[in-house]
């Protein structure tokens, strides 16, 4: 099973700052990773799909790059909506797996 | 707007069945593959089974095969998860999600609220 780790566990950040996070995977997924927010009692949203395609709906703040092993979700600037828990997702093989999470909190 | 319902958690006891169902609307139900996600409390996210869009192919996580069995209606546009043996650790919220594309190995574009399994004596 491939491993996805996420860094850091916990980004403090204030609004309209940048936010960088960082996902690697134990093996090579080519480009088959996506990105997913999780607000507090809410089910997780798709942002980014193969690495870098956003998902439909997605602000253009929300960015997606990397191949391989290493991942970077970028968020320009931060909104007070984009305050909560980003996962990453791989579908290169069996089975599907989530990272840990980088939770981005108001600093 | 695709909406996706999930109902049928609830408390059971370890050793228990319980069965999960995902009303899906708004798309054409039969043209995407769909997956069981699951989170235990406080903790991150778990996929569990997919299904292919006309029901023939199906996977499962091995913590719940052998245990889970996946399947779907779509005559009725509804997805179902029967959970059998169920131990403590399956404790979660399961959310019904659907695949991207038709592709049993996908990411997950649309999410329903979820639905509490508590596996308790």
């Amino acid at each position: 099973e491939i491993v996805l780790t996420q860094s850091p566990a916990t980004l403090s950040l204030s609004p309209g700052e940048r936010a960088t996070l960082s996902c690697r995977a134990s093996q090579s997924v080519s480009n088959y990773l996506a990105w997913y927010k999780q607000k507090p009692g809410q089910a997780p949203r798709l942002l980014i799909y193969d690495a870098s395609n956003r998902a439909t709906g997605i602000p253009a703040r929300f960015s997606g790059s990397g191949s391989g092993t290493d991942f970077t979700l970028t968020i320009s600037s931060l909104e007070p909506e984009d305050f909560a828990v980003y996962y990453c997702q791989q579908r290169s093989n069996w089975p599907p797996t989530f990272g840990g999470g980088t939770k981005v909190e108001i600093k | 707007e695709v909406q996706l319902l999930e109902s049928g958690g609830g408390l059971v006891q370890p050793g228990g069945s319980l069965r999960l169902s995902c009303a899906a609307s708004e798309f054409i139900f039969n043209n995407y593959a769909m997956n069981w996600v699951r989170q235990a409390p406080g903790k991150g996210l778990d996929w569990v089974s997919a299904i292919s869009g006309s029901g023939a192919s199906t996977n499962y996580a091995d913590s719940v095969r052998g245990r889970f069995t996946i399947s779907r209606d779509n005559s009725k546009n509804t997805l179902y998860l029967q959970m059998n043996s169920l131990r403590a650790e399956d404790t979660a919220i399961y959310y019904c999600a659907r695949a991207l594309t038709n592709t049993l190995r996908d990411y997950f574009d649309y999410w329903g609220q979820g639905t509490l399994v508590t596996v308790s004596s």
